[in-house]
Order: C-alpha cells, then structure tokens, then sequence
C-alpha cells in the first residue's frame, strides 16, 4: 500500500541546468497536484493534473517551468535554466476522483516526501 | 498577500495539557479547511477538515472550531502527546476549485514530556 512516491529526494543542480522531479500517485489516484515551498513560506498551489492533462497551471511560473502526466508512467515536473531562486521543497500530493472529473469537497490530498531542490 | 496566516511560528505545551493552533484567513471565497501535520523530511499529512457549513468537527484528541464571522479557525489537541509534535499547516480552498489549497505558513507544536 505505497503512497505517493517522490525521487530524487535531494537533487542539486548549478545555475543553467534543468532539473526533473518525479512522483508516482497512489494507486487508483489519477489527480496529481504539484505544490513549492520556499524557505520559512508555506506550501504553495503550482499546477493540478490528471492523465495527459493540465487542469489548472495558474500557479506555475510562466517561463522555465512545465509540469506533465503522461498515459504511461510518473508525472514530471520539469525546470529548465535553473536559477538560485528555485531552490526550494516541492511536493507532489495525489487525490482519486470521485463523481465526474473532480475530486469531491472532501479535497483530501495525500502528499510525497517532497524533492530538496539546491541551486548552486 | 497572504491569505492564510498562522501569526504563531511556535507553540510550547506540556504532555497531558492542551493546545491551541490557530489560523485566521482573509478570502472569505473560501469554503473548506484543512490542518494538515508535518514531521521533517517528509510530506504533510492530512489531519482534519471541516467545511464552512458547520462551525465544529472532532475526531479524536482533535477538534476544529470555525468562526466565520471573525475568519478564524483553530485546532484543538487534548491531551498532547509528545508525539505530536510537529509543524501544523492550516489550509484553505474555494468552491470552484476546490483542488488548490493555500497554506498557512505553520505552526511547530512542541510537547514536552
């Protein structure tokens, strides 16, 4: 009975390189959502996903970050060109759905380990 | 803008006595919330909710009171256990999408034996 998986943990990367985090959804979890918090900040909303979809990206910087779910496999959260500014823990958290294509009101999200991001 | 704050960076109980978590927001779109608990290193995990129709929800040692008019919330824990310390997260939705959760900056809830 995993629950949602994170890798790497801790990932370091020098300034203009791209870093790719992973997460595994709980089983029968098909909603992703993909959260960043900064040092001494909460967690904060970057992009929500289902299968092969951006549902809602209003979170996500509009330059260098992009977020996917494919058919097959982790969803990936993808940062190009990465910047000091980017360090930070982002979380992936997993819902299933309910009744039509939304999670219900009762939003309970569960959440990966996080991924340590470091900029150097 | 910060519409979810926790004014209390640390609290400090003593094993046995209660604590108090509290969280005030400023959206008053938000209809659903949520405290979620965090140990280092690792994710937080979901607590308890209650949504804006009620102004109560218990489970256990922990309680939720809402206050709509003062858009206040707090978390209740009786009796601590030194377990339970951690950082406490307060978070908050809105109807239509109900999905996209503001956190709070939290709280971390020593309890001491």
């Amino acid at each position: 009975n995993a629950g949602v998986m994170q890798n790497p943990r801790h990932l370091v990367r020098r300034r203009g390189q791209e870093a790719r985090l992973r997460c595994s959804p709980m089983k029968g979890h098909s909603h992703v959502y993909w959260y960043r918090q900064l040092p001494e900040e909460g967690l904060k909303f970057m992009v929500y996903l289902q299968k092969e979809n951006i549902i809602d990206e209003s979170g996500m910087p509009k330059e260098r970050f992009s977020a996917e779910f494919p058919k097959e496999g982790p969803s990936i959260l993808r940062i190009q060109q990465v910047v000091r500014g980017d360090s930070a823990a982002y979380f992936c958290a997993s819902s299933r759905a309910t009744s039509g294509d939304f999670p219900s009101s009762y939003n309970e999200q569960f959440f990966g380990p996080g991924t340590r991001l470091t900029v150097l | 803008d910060q519409q979810v704050k926790q004014n209390s960076p640390s609290l400090s109980v003593q094993e046995g006595r209660i604590s108090i978590l509290n969280c005030d927001y400023t959206n008053s779109m938000f209809d659903y919330f949520l405290w979620y608990k965090k140990y280092p290193a690792e994710g937080p995990t979901f607590l308890i909710s209650i949504s804006s129709i009620k102004d109560k929800n218990e489970d256990g040692r922990f309680t939720v009171f809402l206050n709509k008019s003062a858009k206040h919330l707090s978390l209740h824990i009786v009796p601590s256990q030194p377990g339970d310390s951690a950082v406490y997260f307060c978070a908050a939705s809105a109807g239509g999408s109900n999905y996209k959760l503001t956190f709070g900056k939290g709280t971390l809830l020593t309890v001491n034996p």
